[in-house]
């Protein structure tokens, strides 16, 4: 069955230090993969997709995905993260052959310290 | 930017009555789906519909939800019993288009309490 695991729950990192949030999927046809935010008390907020050509991907804020098919993974990196980036993120495979239905992985709480 | 839109933002309710959630897509999206989201869980998805019947639905979407997209704007999800274990955040969702390229427009989310 479809599947998506972000293993952190949590991660807590400095203003202004780098980020990279994990993201593995299980899928037998080409993955189209996506990252959301979502800040609390909001909706999701697409932050970047992944569905053909260059395996690394940019988004919106400052965000980068690599889509690495030998590992399955497809993991969001900033390189200097803003206190504003604090929410919860959220990786989804987008499965074509069922509506485009997304199948979301648990999601994992950025926190920034100042 | 057009948003997708939901009413209302928070619906209390107690055991057993009916609730409709509304929710009006971007305008020219054809494809509209519901997610759930049981606090401290993850996403869920309910159901798609496209071209005014359902696409798919996943095994919580039995007998008491239904869906409708009663006029040219509105996307509605019911459920006609409501029970405890239905308390949620229930996001709408909707695309332009079939293809990778066409992602999902996420609304701000119902939340809903039943008592």
């Amino acid at each position: 069955a479809q599947s998506v695991t972000q293993p952190d729950i949590h991660i807590t990192v400095s203003e202004g230090a780098s980020l990279e949030l994990r993201c593995n999927y299980s899928y037998g046809a080409t993955p189209y993969l996506f990252w959301y935010v979502q800040s609390p008390g909001q909706g999701l907020q697409l932050l970047l997709k992944y569905f053909s050509g260059d395996t690394l991907v940019q988004g919106i804020k400052g965000f980068e995905a690599e889509f690495k098919r030998s590992q399955s993974s497809f993991n969001l990196r900033k390189p200097s993260v803003h206190w504003s980036d604090a929410a919860e993120y959220f990786c989804a495979v987008g499965l074509m052959e069922y509506g485009n239905k997304l199948v979301f992985g648990a999601g994992t709480i950025l926190r920034v310290k100042s | 930017e057009p948003e997708v839109t939901q009413t209302p933002s928070h619906q209390v309710t107690q055991m057993g009555q009916e609730v409709i959630l509304r929710c009006v897509p971007i305008s020219n999206h054809l494809y509209f789906y519901w997610y759930r989201q049981i606090l401290g869980q993850k996403v869920e998805f309910l159901v798609s519909f496209y071209n005014n019947e359902i696409s798919e639905k996943s095994e919580i979407f039995d007998d008491q939800f239904s869906v409708e997209r009663p006029d040219g704007s509105n996307f509605t999800l019911k459920i006609r019993s409501t029970k405890l274990e239905d308390s949620a955040m229930y996001f709408c969702a909707s695309r332009a288009d079939r293809g990778p390229a066409y992602e999902q427009y996420f609304g701000p989310g119902t939340r809903l309490t039943v008592t």
